[in-house]
């Protein structure tokens, strides 16, 4: 088995500052993605990485950058937080094509103040 | 683009009831459908998927039968328990080589005893 792992579990910030959540997992999958979950409207994707250095915007990418520095990794960096923008920010995995399992982590809650 | 509906929440029931959360999706691909469950304080996790039409998924007493005519993926469990409560996702991944997965807004489900 494997796991992934987010930090922070918590990340405060204030308006306006450039904040990064990290991923890592040791499943040694090829595909990551990151989703942003509100409640009342599921997750929906901002970015996705098929292979290291690769980056696929999904569809909240705006306002987001994200960075696959190496297989295991995969970080997002919300450049500009607002406080409209307080979710919990879910990290994922895969191996590489359509229709495998997503393996999740545990979600990083993000504050704004 | 990809998108899945599914019933809004929440959903009360008492344990013991039948439960049926609806799923509808709509793709130019054929995708293989998901039923993701999550935790409370968990990341989602897989329940079952079906890659191929007219075939049934199940896990847990859950089942879901992937209908092409209708484009529907509707879950269903019999007897439901206090234990089940949960949020479900329904979620697609379509054939073309994106690795996107595209999920619905979730159902809260709250079973009480």
């Amino acid at each position: 088995g494997g796991i992934i792992t987010q930090t922070p579990k918590f990340l405060i910030g204030q308006e306006g500052q450039k904040l990064t959540l990290k991923c890592q997992q040791n499943f040694n999958h090829d595909t990551m993605y990151w989703y942003r979950q509100d409640s009342g409207k599921g997750l929906r994707l901002i970015y996705y990485s098929i292979t290291e250095n690769d980056l696929q915007k999904g569809d909240l990418s705006e306002g987001y950058d994200a960075s696959r520095e190496k297989k295991s990794s995969f970080s997002l960096t919300v450049t500009s937080a607002q406080k409209n923008e307080m979710a919990v920010f879910l990290c994922a995995s895969s191996i590489r094509g359509s229709g495998n399992t997503l393996y999740f982590g545990e979600g990083s809650r993000l504050i704004v103040v | 683009g990809d998108s899945v509906t599914q019933t809004e929440g929440p959903v009360t029931l008492s344990e013991g009831t039948s439960l049926t959360v609806n799923c509808s999706y709509e793709t130019k691909q054929y995708p293989t459908l998901f039923w993701y469950v999550q935790y409370p304080g968990e990341g989602p996790q897989l329940l079952f998927k079906v890659p191929k039409a007219n075939e049934k998924g199940s896990n847990r007493g859950f089942e879901a039968t992937y209908n092409k005519e209708a484009t529907s993926f509707h879950l269903q469990k019999a007897s439901v328990q206090e234990s089940d409560s949960a949020v479900y996702y329904c979620a697609l991944s379509d054939h073309s080589n994106t690795n996107k997965v595209v999920f619905g807004t979730g159902t809260r489900l709250q079973v009480l005893p």
